[in-house]
Formats: structure tokens, sequence, C-alpha cells
């Protein structure tokens, strides 16, 4: 059964740098969102992604965040320039059609010290 | 507004009972409901969905039921067994077209053998 792929399961880093993490839809989907879940809380929407460009942002994706479709398989999320508040599980998710089933990778954890 | 929210933060539940997770919404534009479970470290997995044209849908040991009158949307586990231990979430769509998401709090369910 096809699946979302993340990589690295876990990321540490220092508060100011860049960070990059990193997905693979499922082979035949078109539309492709990032979501972060601090620990304890709801999952929260960051942003959506479709046709090579983002479709819809939260207030939460700010310009310290990007995404890109680097190629025919890759979607990544990038944070600039990391707080201690970007400190989350980061999901991936993807969908065949906008208001399709959305399908969640398992994450990456992010820990900004 | 959009706000999607669960009434109980823990369910606890004896092997083989049925377990019921309740989710209030309020955005009477919401027309496409979502379960997901996630269990420790993981992504949400999807479970089953329904849109605002059916007031029940039927999974296997999983029925959900849409109350659009009152906005309300219940997950009904039948036989519940250790491995449905997990934060069930209940997630809704906006009205535009991205698929966005937005989440409720979550519900543990704790299930005792």
């Amino acid at each position: 059964e096809p699946e979302v792929t993340q990589t690295p399961s876990h990321q540490v880093t220092q508060m100011g740098q860049e960070v990059i993490l990193r997905c693979v839809p499922i082979s035949n989907h078109l539309y492709f969102y990032w979501y972060r879940q601090i620990l304890g809380q709801k999952v929260e929407f960051l942003v959506s992604f479709y046709n090579n460009e983002i479709s819809e942002k939260s207030e939460i994706f700010d310009d310290q965040f990007s995404v890109e479709r680097p190629d025919g398989s890759n979607f990544t999320l990038k944070i600039r320039s990391t707080k201690l508040e970007d400190s989350a599980m980061y999901f991936c998710a993807s969908s065949g059609q906008g208001r399709d089933t959305q399908y969640f990778g398992p994450g990456t954890r992010l820990t900004v010290l | 507004g959009e706000n999607v929210g669960l009434h109980l933060p823990t369910l606890s539940v004896q092997e083989g009972d049925n377990s019921i997770i309740n989710c209030a919404y309020s955005n009477s534009a919401s027309d496409y409901f979502i379960w997901y479970k996630q269990e420790s470290g993981k992504g949400p997995q999807f479970i089953i969905d329904i849109r605002s044209n059916m007031d029940k849908r039927q999974g296997q040991r999983v029925t959900v039921l849409l109350n659009k009158t009152v906005k309300h949307l219940s997950l009904q586990i039948a036989a519940t067994q250790p491995g449905d231990s997990a934060v069930y979430f209940c997630a809704e769509t906006s009205s535009s077209n991205t698929g966005k998401l937005i989440f409720g709090q979550g519900t543990t369910l704790q299930v005792k053998p």
C-alpha cells in the first residue's frame, strides 16, 4: 500500500539554524500539505500546495517558512532561522484531490535547542 | 468562526465494549469530516470520513454519525480492542477548495483488558 514517507524522523538543531524537512508524497497525488503538532496539542495546518504554488497558508507559516517541490517526488519544508517554539512534530500529508482524503506521513520530530 | 473540538479529553472502556467518541464543530459551512487515529509517535491515520449529504457511514467496526442540526459528529467503535488505544481526532475541511484540515483537540481512548 502506498504511503507518505518523511525524513529525518528526528532533527535536532540550534536556534537560528536552517532546517529542511523532507517528504515523499504518494506518487499519484496532486495536493500536498504540512501540519505541525506541538507535544500534547492538536494538529495544526501550516500550508497547502498544488500545481507548484501555495494555495493556502496559516498565520503560523510566516516568512521564516517556505515549501518547495524540487523534483517530481519530493516536497520540502524549510525553516530559515529556527526558534525554540518551532519545536514540534511536523507532518506531511498528500491527497489525490483538494478535498479528498489526506494521508499523513510518520512525522519529523524537530527539536530546537 | 472555524472551531472543531471534542467533548472529553479521555475515554476509558473495557475490552469488548463499544466506544463512542464525540466531536462538535461550529462552522455550518463545513461539508466533509474525517476521523483520524494517532498512536504514540506516529502520524494521524485515516479511519473513516463522511460528507454532509450523509448522516451515517459504516466501516469495519467503526461508524461515523453526523448531526448537522446540532453540528455534532461521533465515532463509534464496536467491540473495542487493546489495539484501538490511541488519540482520536475529528477534522473538518474548510469551505475553500485547498483541502486545509482543521483538527479538534483529540480524545484519548484507553482500552482496559
